[in-house]
């Protein structure tokens, strides 16, 4: 178990560039989730995977916001024309499909975005 | 989603046992009780997750009364490490529902 990863850790990017983060979930994983989180605020579910399927996408995510999963492993989420207020920590979790039962999300160590 | 109140901050010190508590009014019959911590810039780490009574792990125990209506998470022995902040989360799954997080407890401590 490597543990969720996400690539870049940290970016920072001018307003109107386009931004995309990547995902790596646990390997057996079939459930892989979007959060953002500001300062002093707890993470806001974004979106959510379940294999290549996107399932539920929050009412936070914009028309200029992109998340893909296109072999159920890996997740890109894209930003497009960003704006200063997309500043935030973008988190990936993952999670096994257990049915009924509750189910553990592991989280990434985050992308910290900054957008000037 | 049932919602959650947690204290905004506490303060404790090296080696004494720390409660934080959780309402949760209205949980669900089928709400599960899990509790993360995050420290800054990273992800939020699982610390522990339970249905009813008590559930102990190597990090932490979990106590829930009858009603279920609030849980405690008890840290024994903290050290400075333990600085962080915790979230009381209520939910009967994962899936589309993805996770509801508040503000969390800032637990802060001190030497």
């Amino acid at each position: 178990d490597t543990g969720v990863s996400q690539d870049p850790r940290h970016k920072i990017t001018k307003r109107g560039q386009n931004v995309t983060f990547r995902c790596d979930p646990i390997s057996e994983h079939n459930r892989l989730y979007w959060y953002r989180q500001t300062l002093g605020q707890g993470p806001e579910f974004l979106t959510y995977f379940q294999n290549e399927a996107q399932l539920e996408k929050s009412r936070l995510l914009s028309d200029r916001f992109s998340a893909e999963r296109p072999k159920g492993s890996f997740s890109t989420l894209e930003i497009q024309h960003t704006e200063q207020g997309d500043s935030a920590m973008y988190l990936c979790a993952s999670s096994r499909d257990r049915g009924p039962r509750r189910e553990t999300q592991y989280f990434g160590p985050g992308t910290r975005l900054l957008v000037l | 989603l049932a919602k959650t109140t947690q204290p905004i901050s506490m303060d404790s010190y090296e080696g004494q046992e720390v409660n934080i508590t959780c309402s949760h009014n209205n949980i669900a019959t089928n709400d599960y009780i899990t509790w993360y911590q995050q420290f800054p810039s990273q992800g939020p780490r699982f610390i522990i997750q339970g249905y009813k009574t008590k559930v102990t792990n190597e990090v932490a125990s979990l106590f829930i009364p009858a009603d279920r209506k609030s849980s405690t998470l008890s840290l024994p022995r903290v050290s400075l490490s333990d600085t962080a902040v915790y979230y009381c989360l209520v939910g009967s799954g994962g899936g589309a529902d993805g996770l509801t997080f508040g503000k969390g407890t800032h637990l802060i401590i001190q030497p």
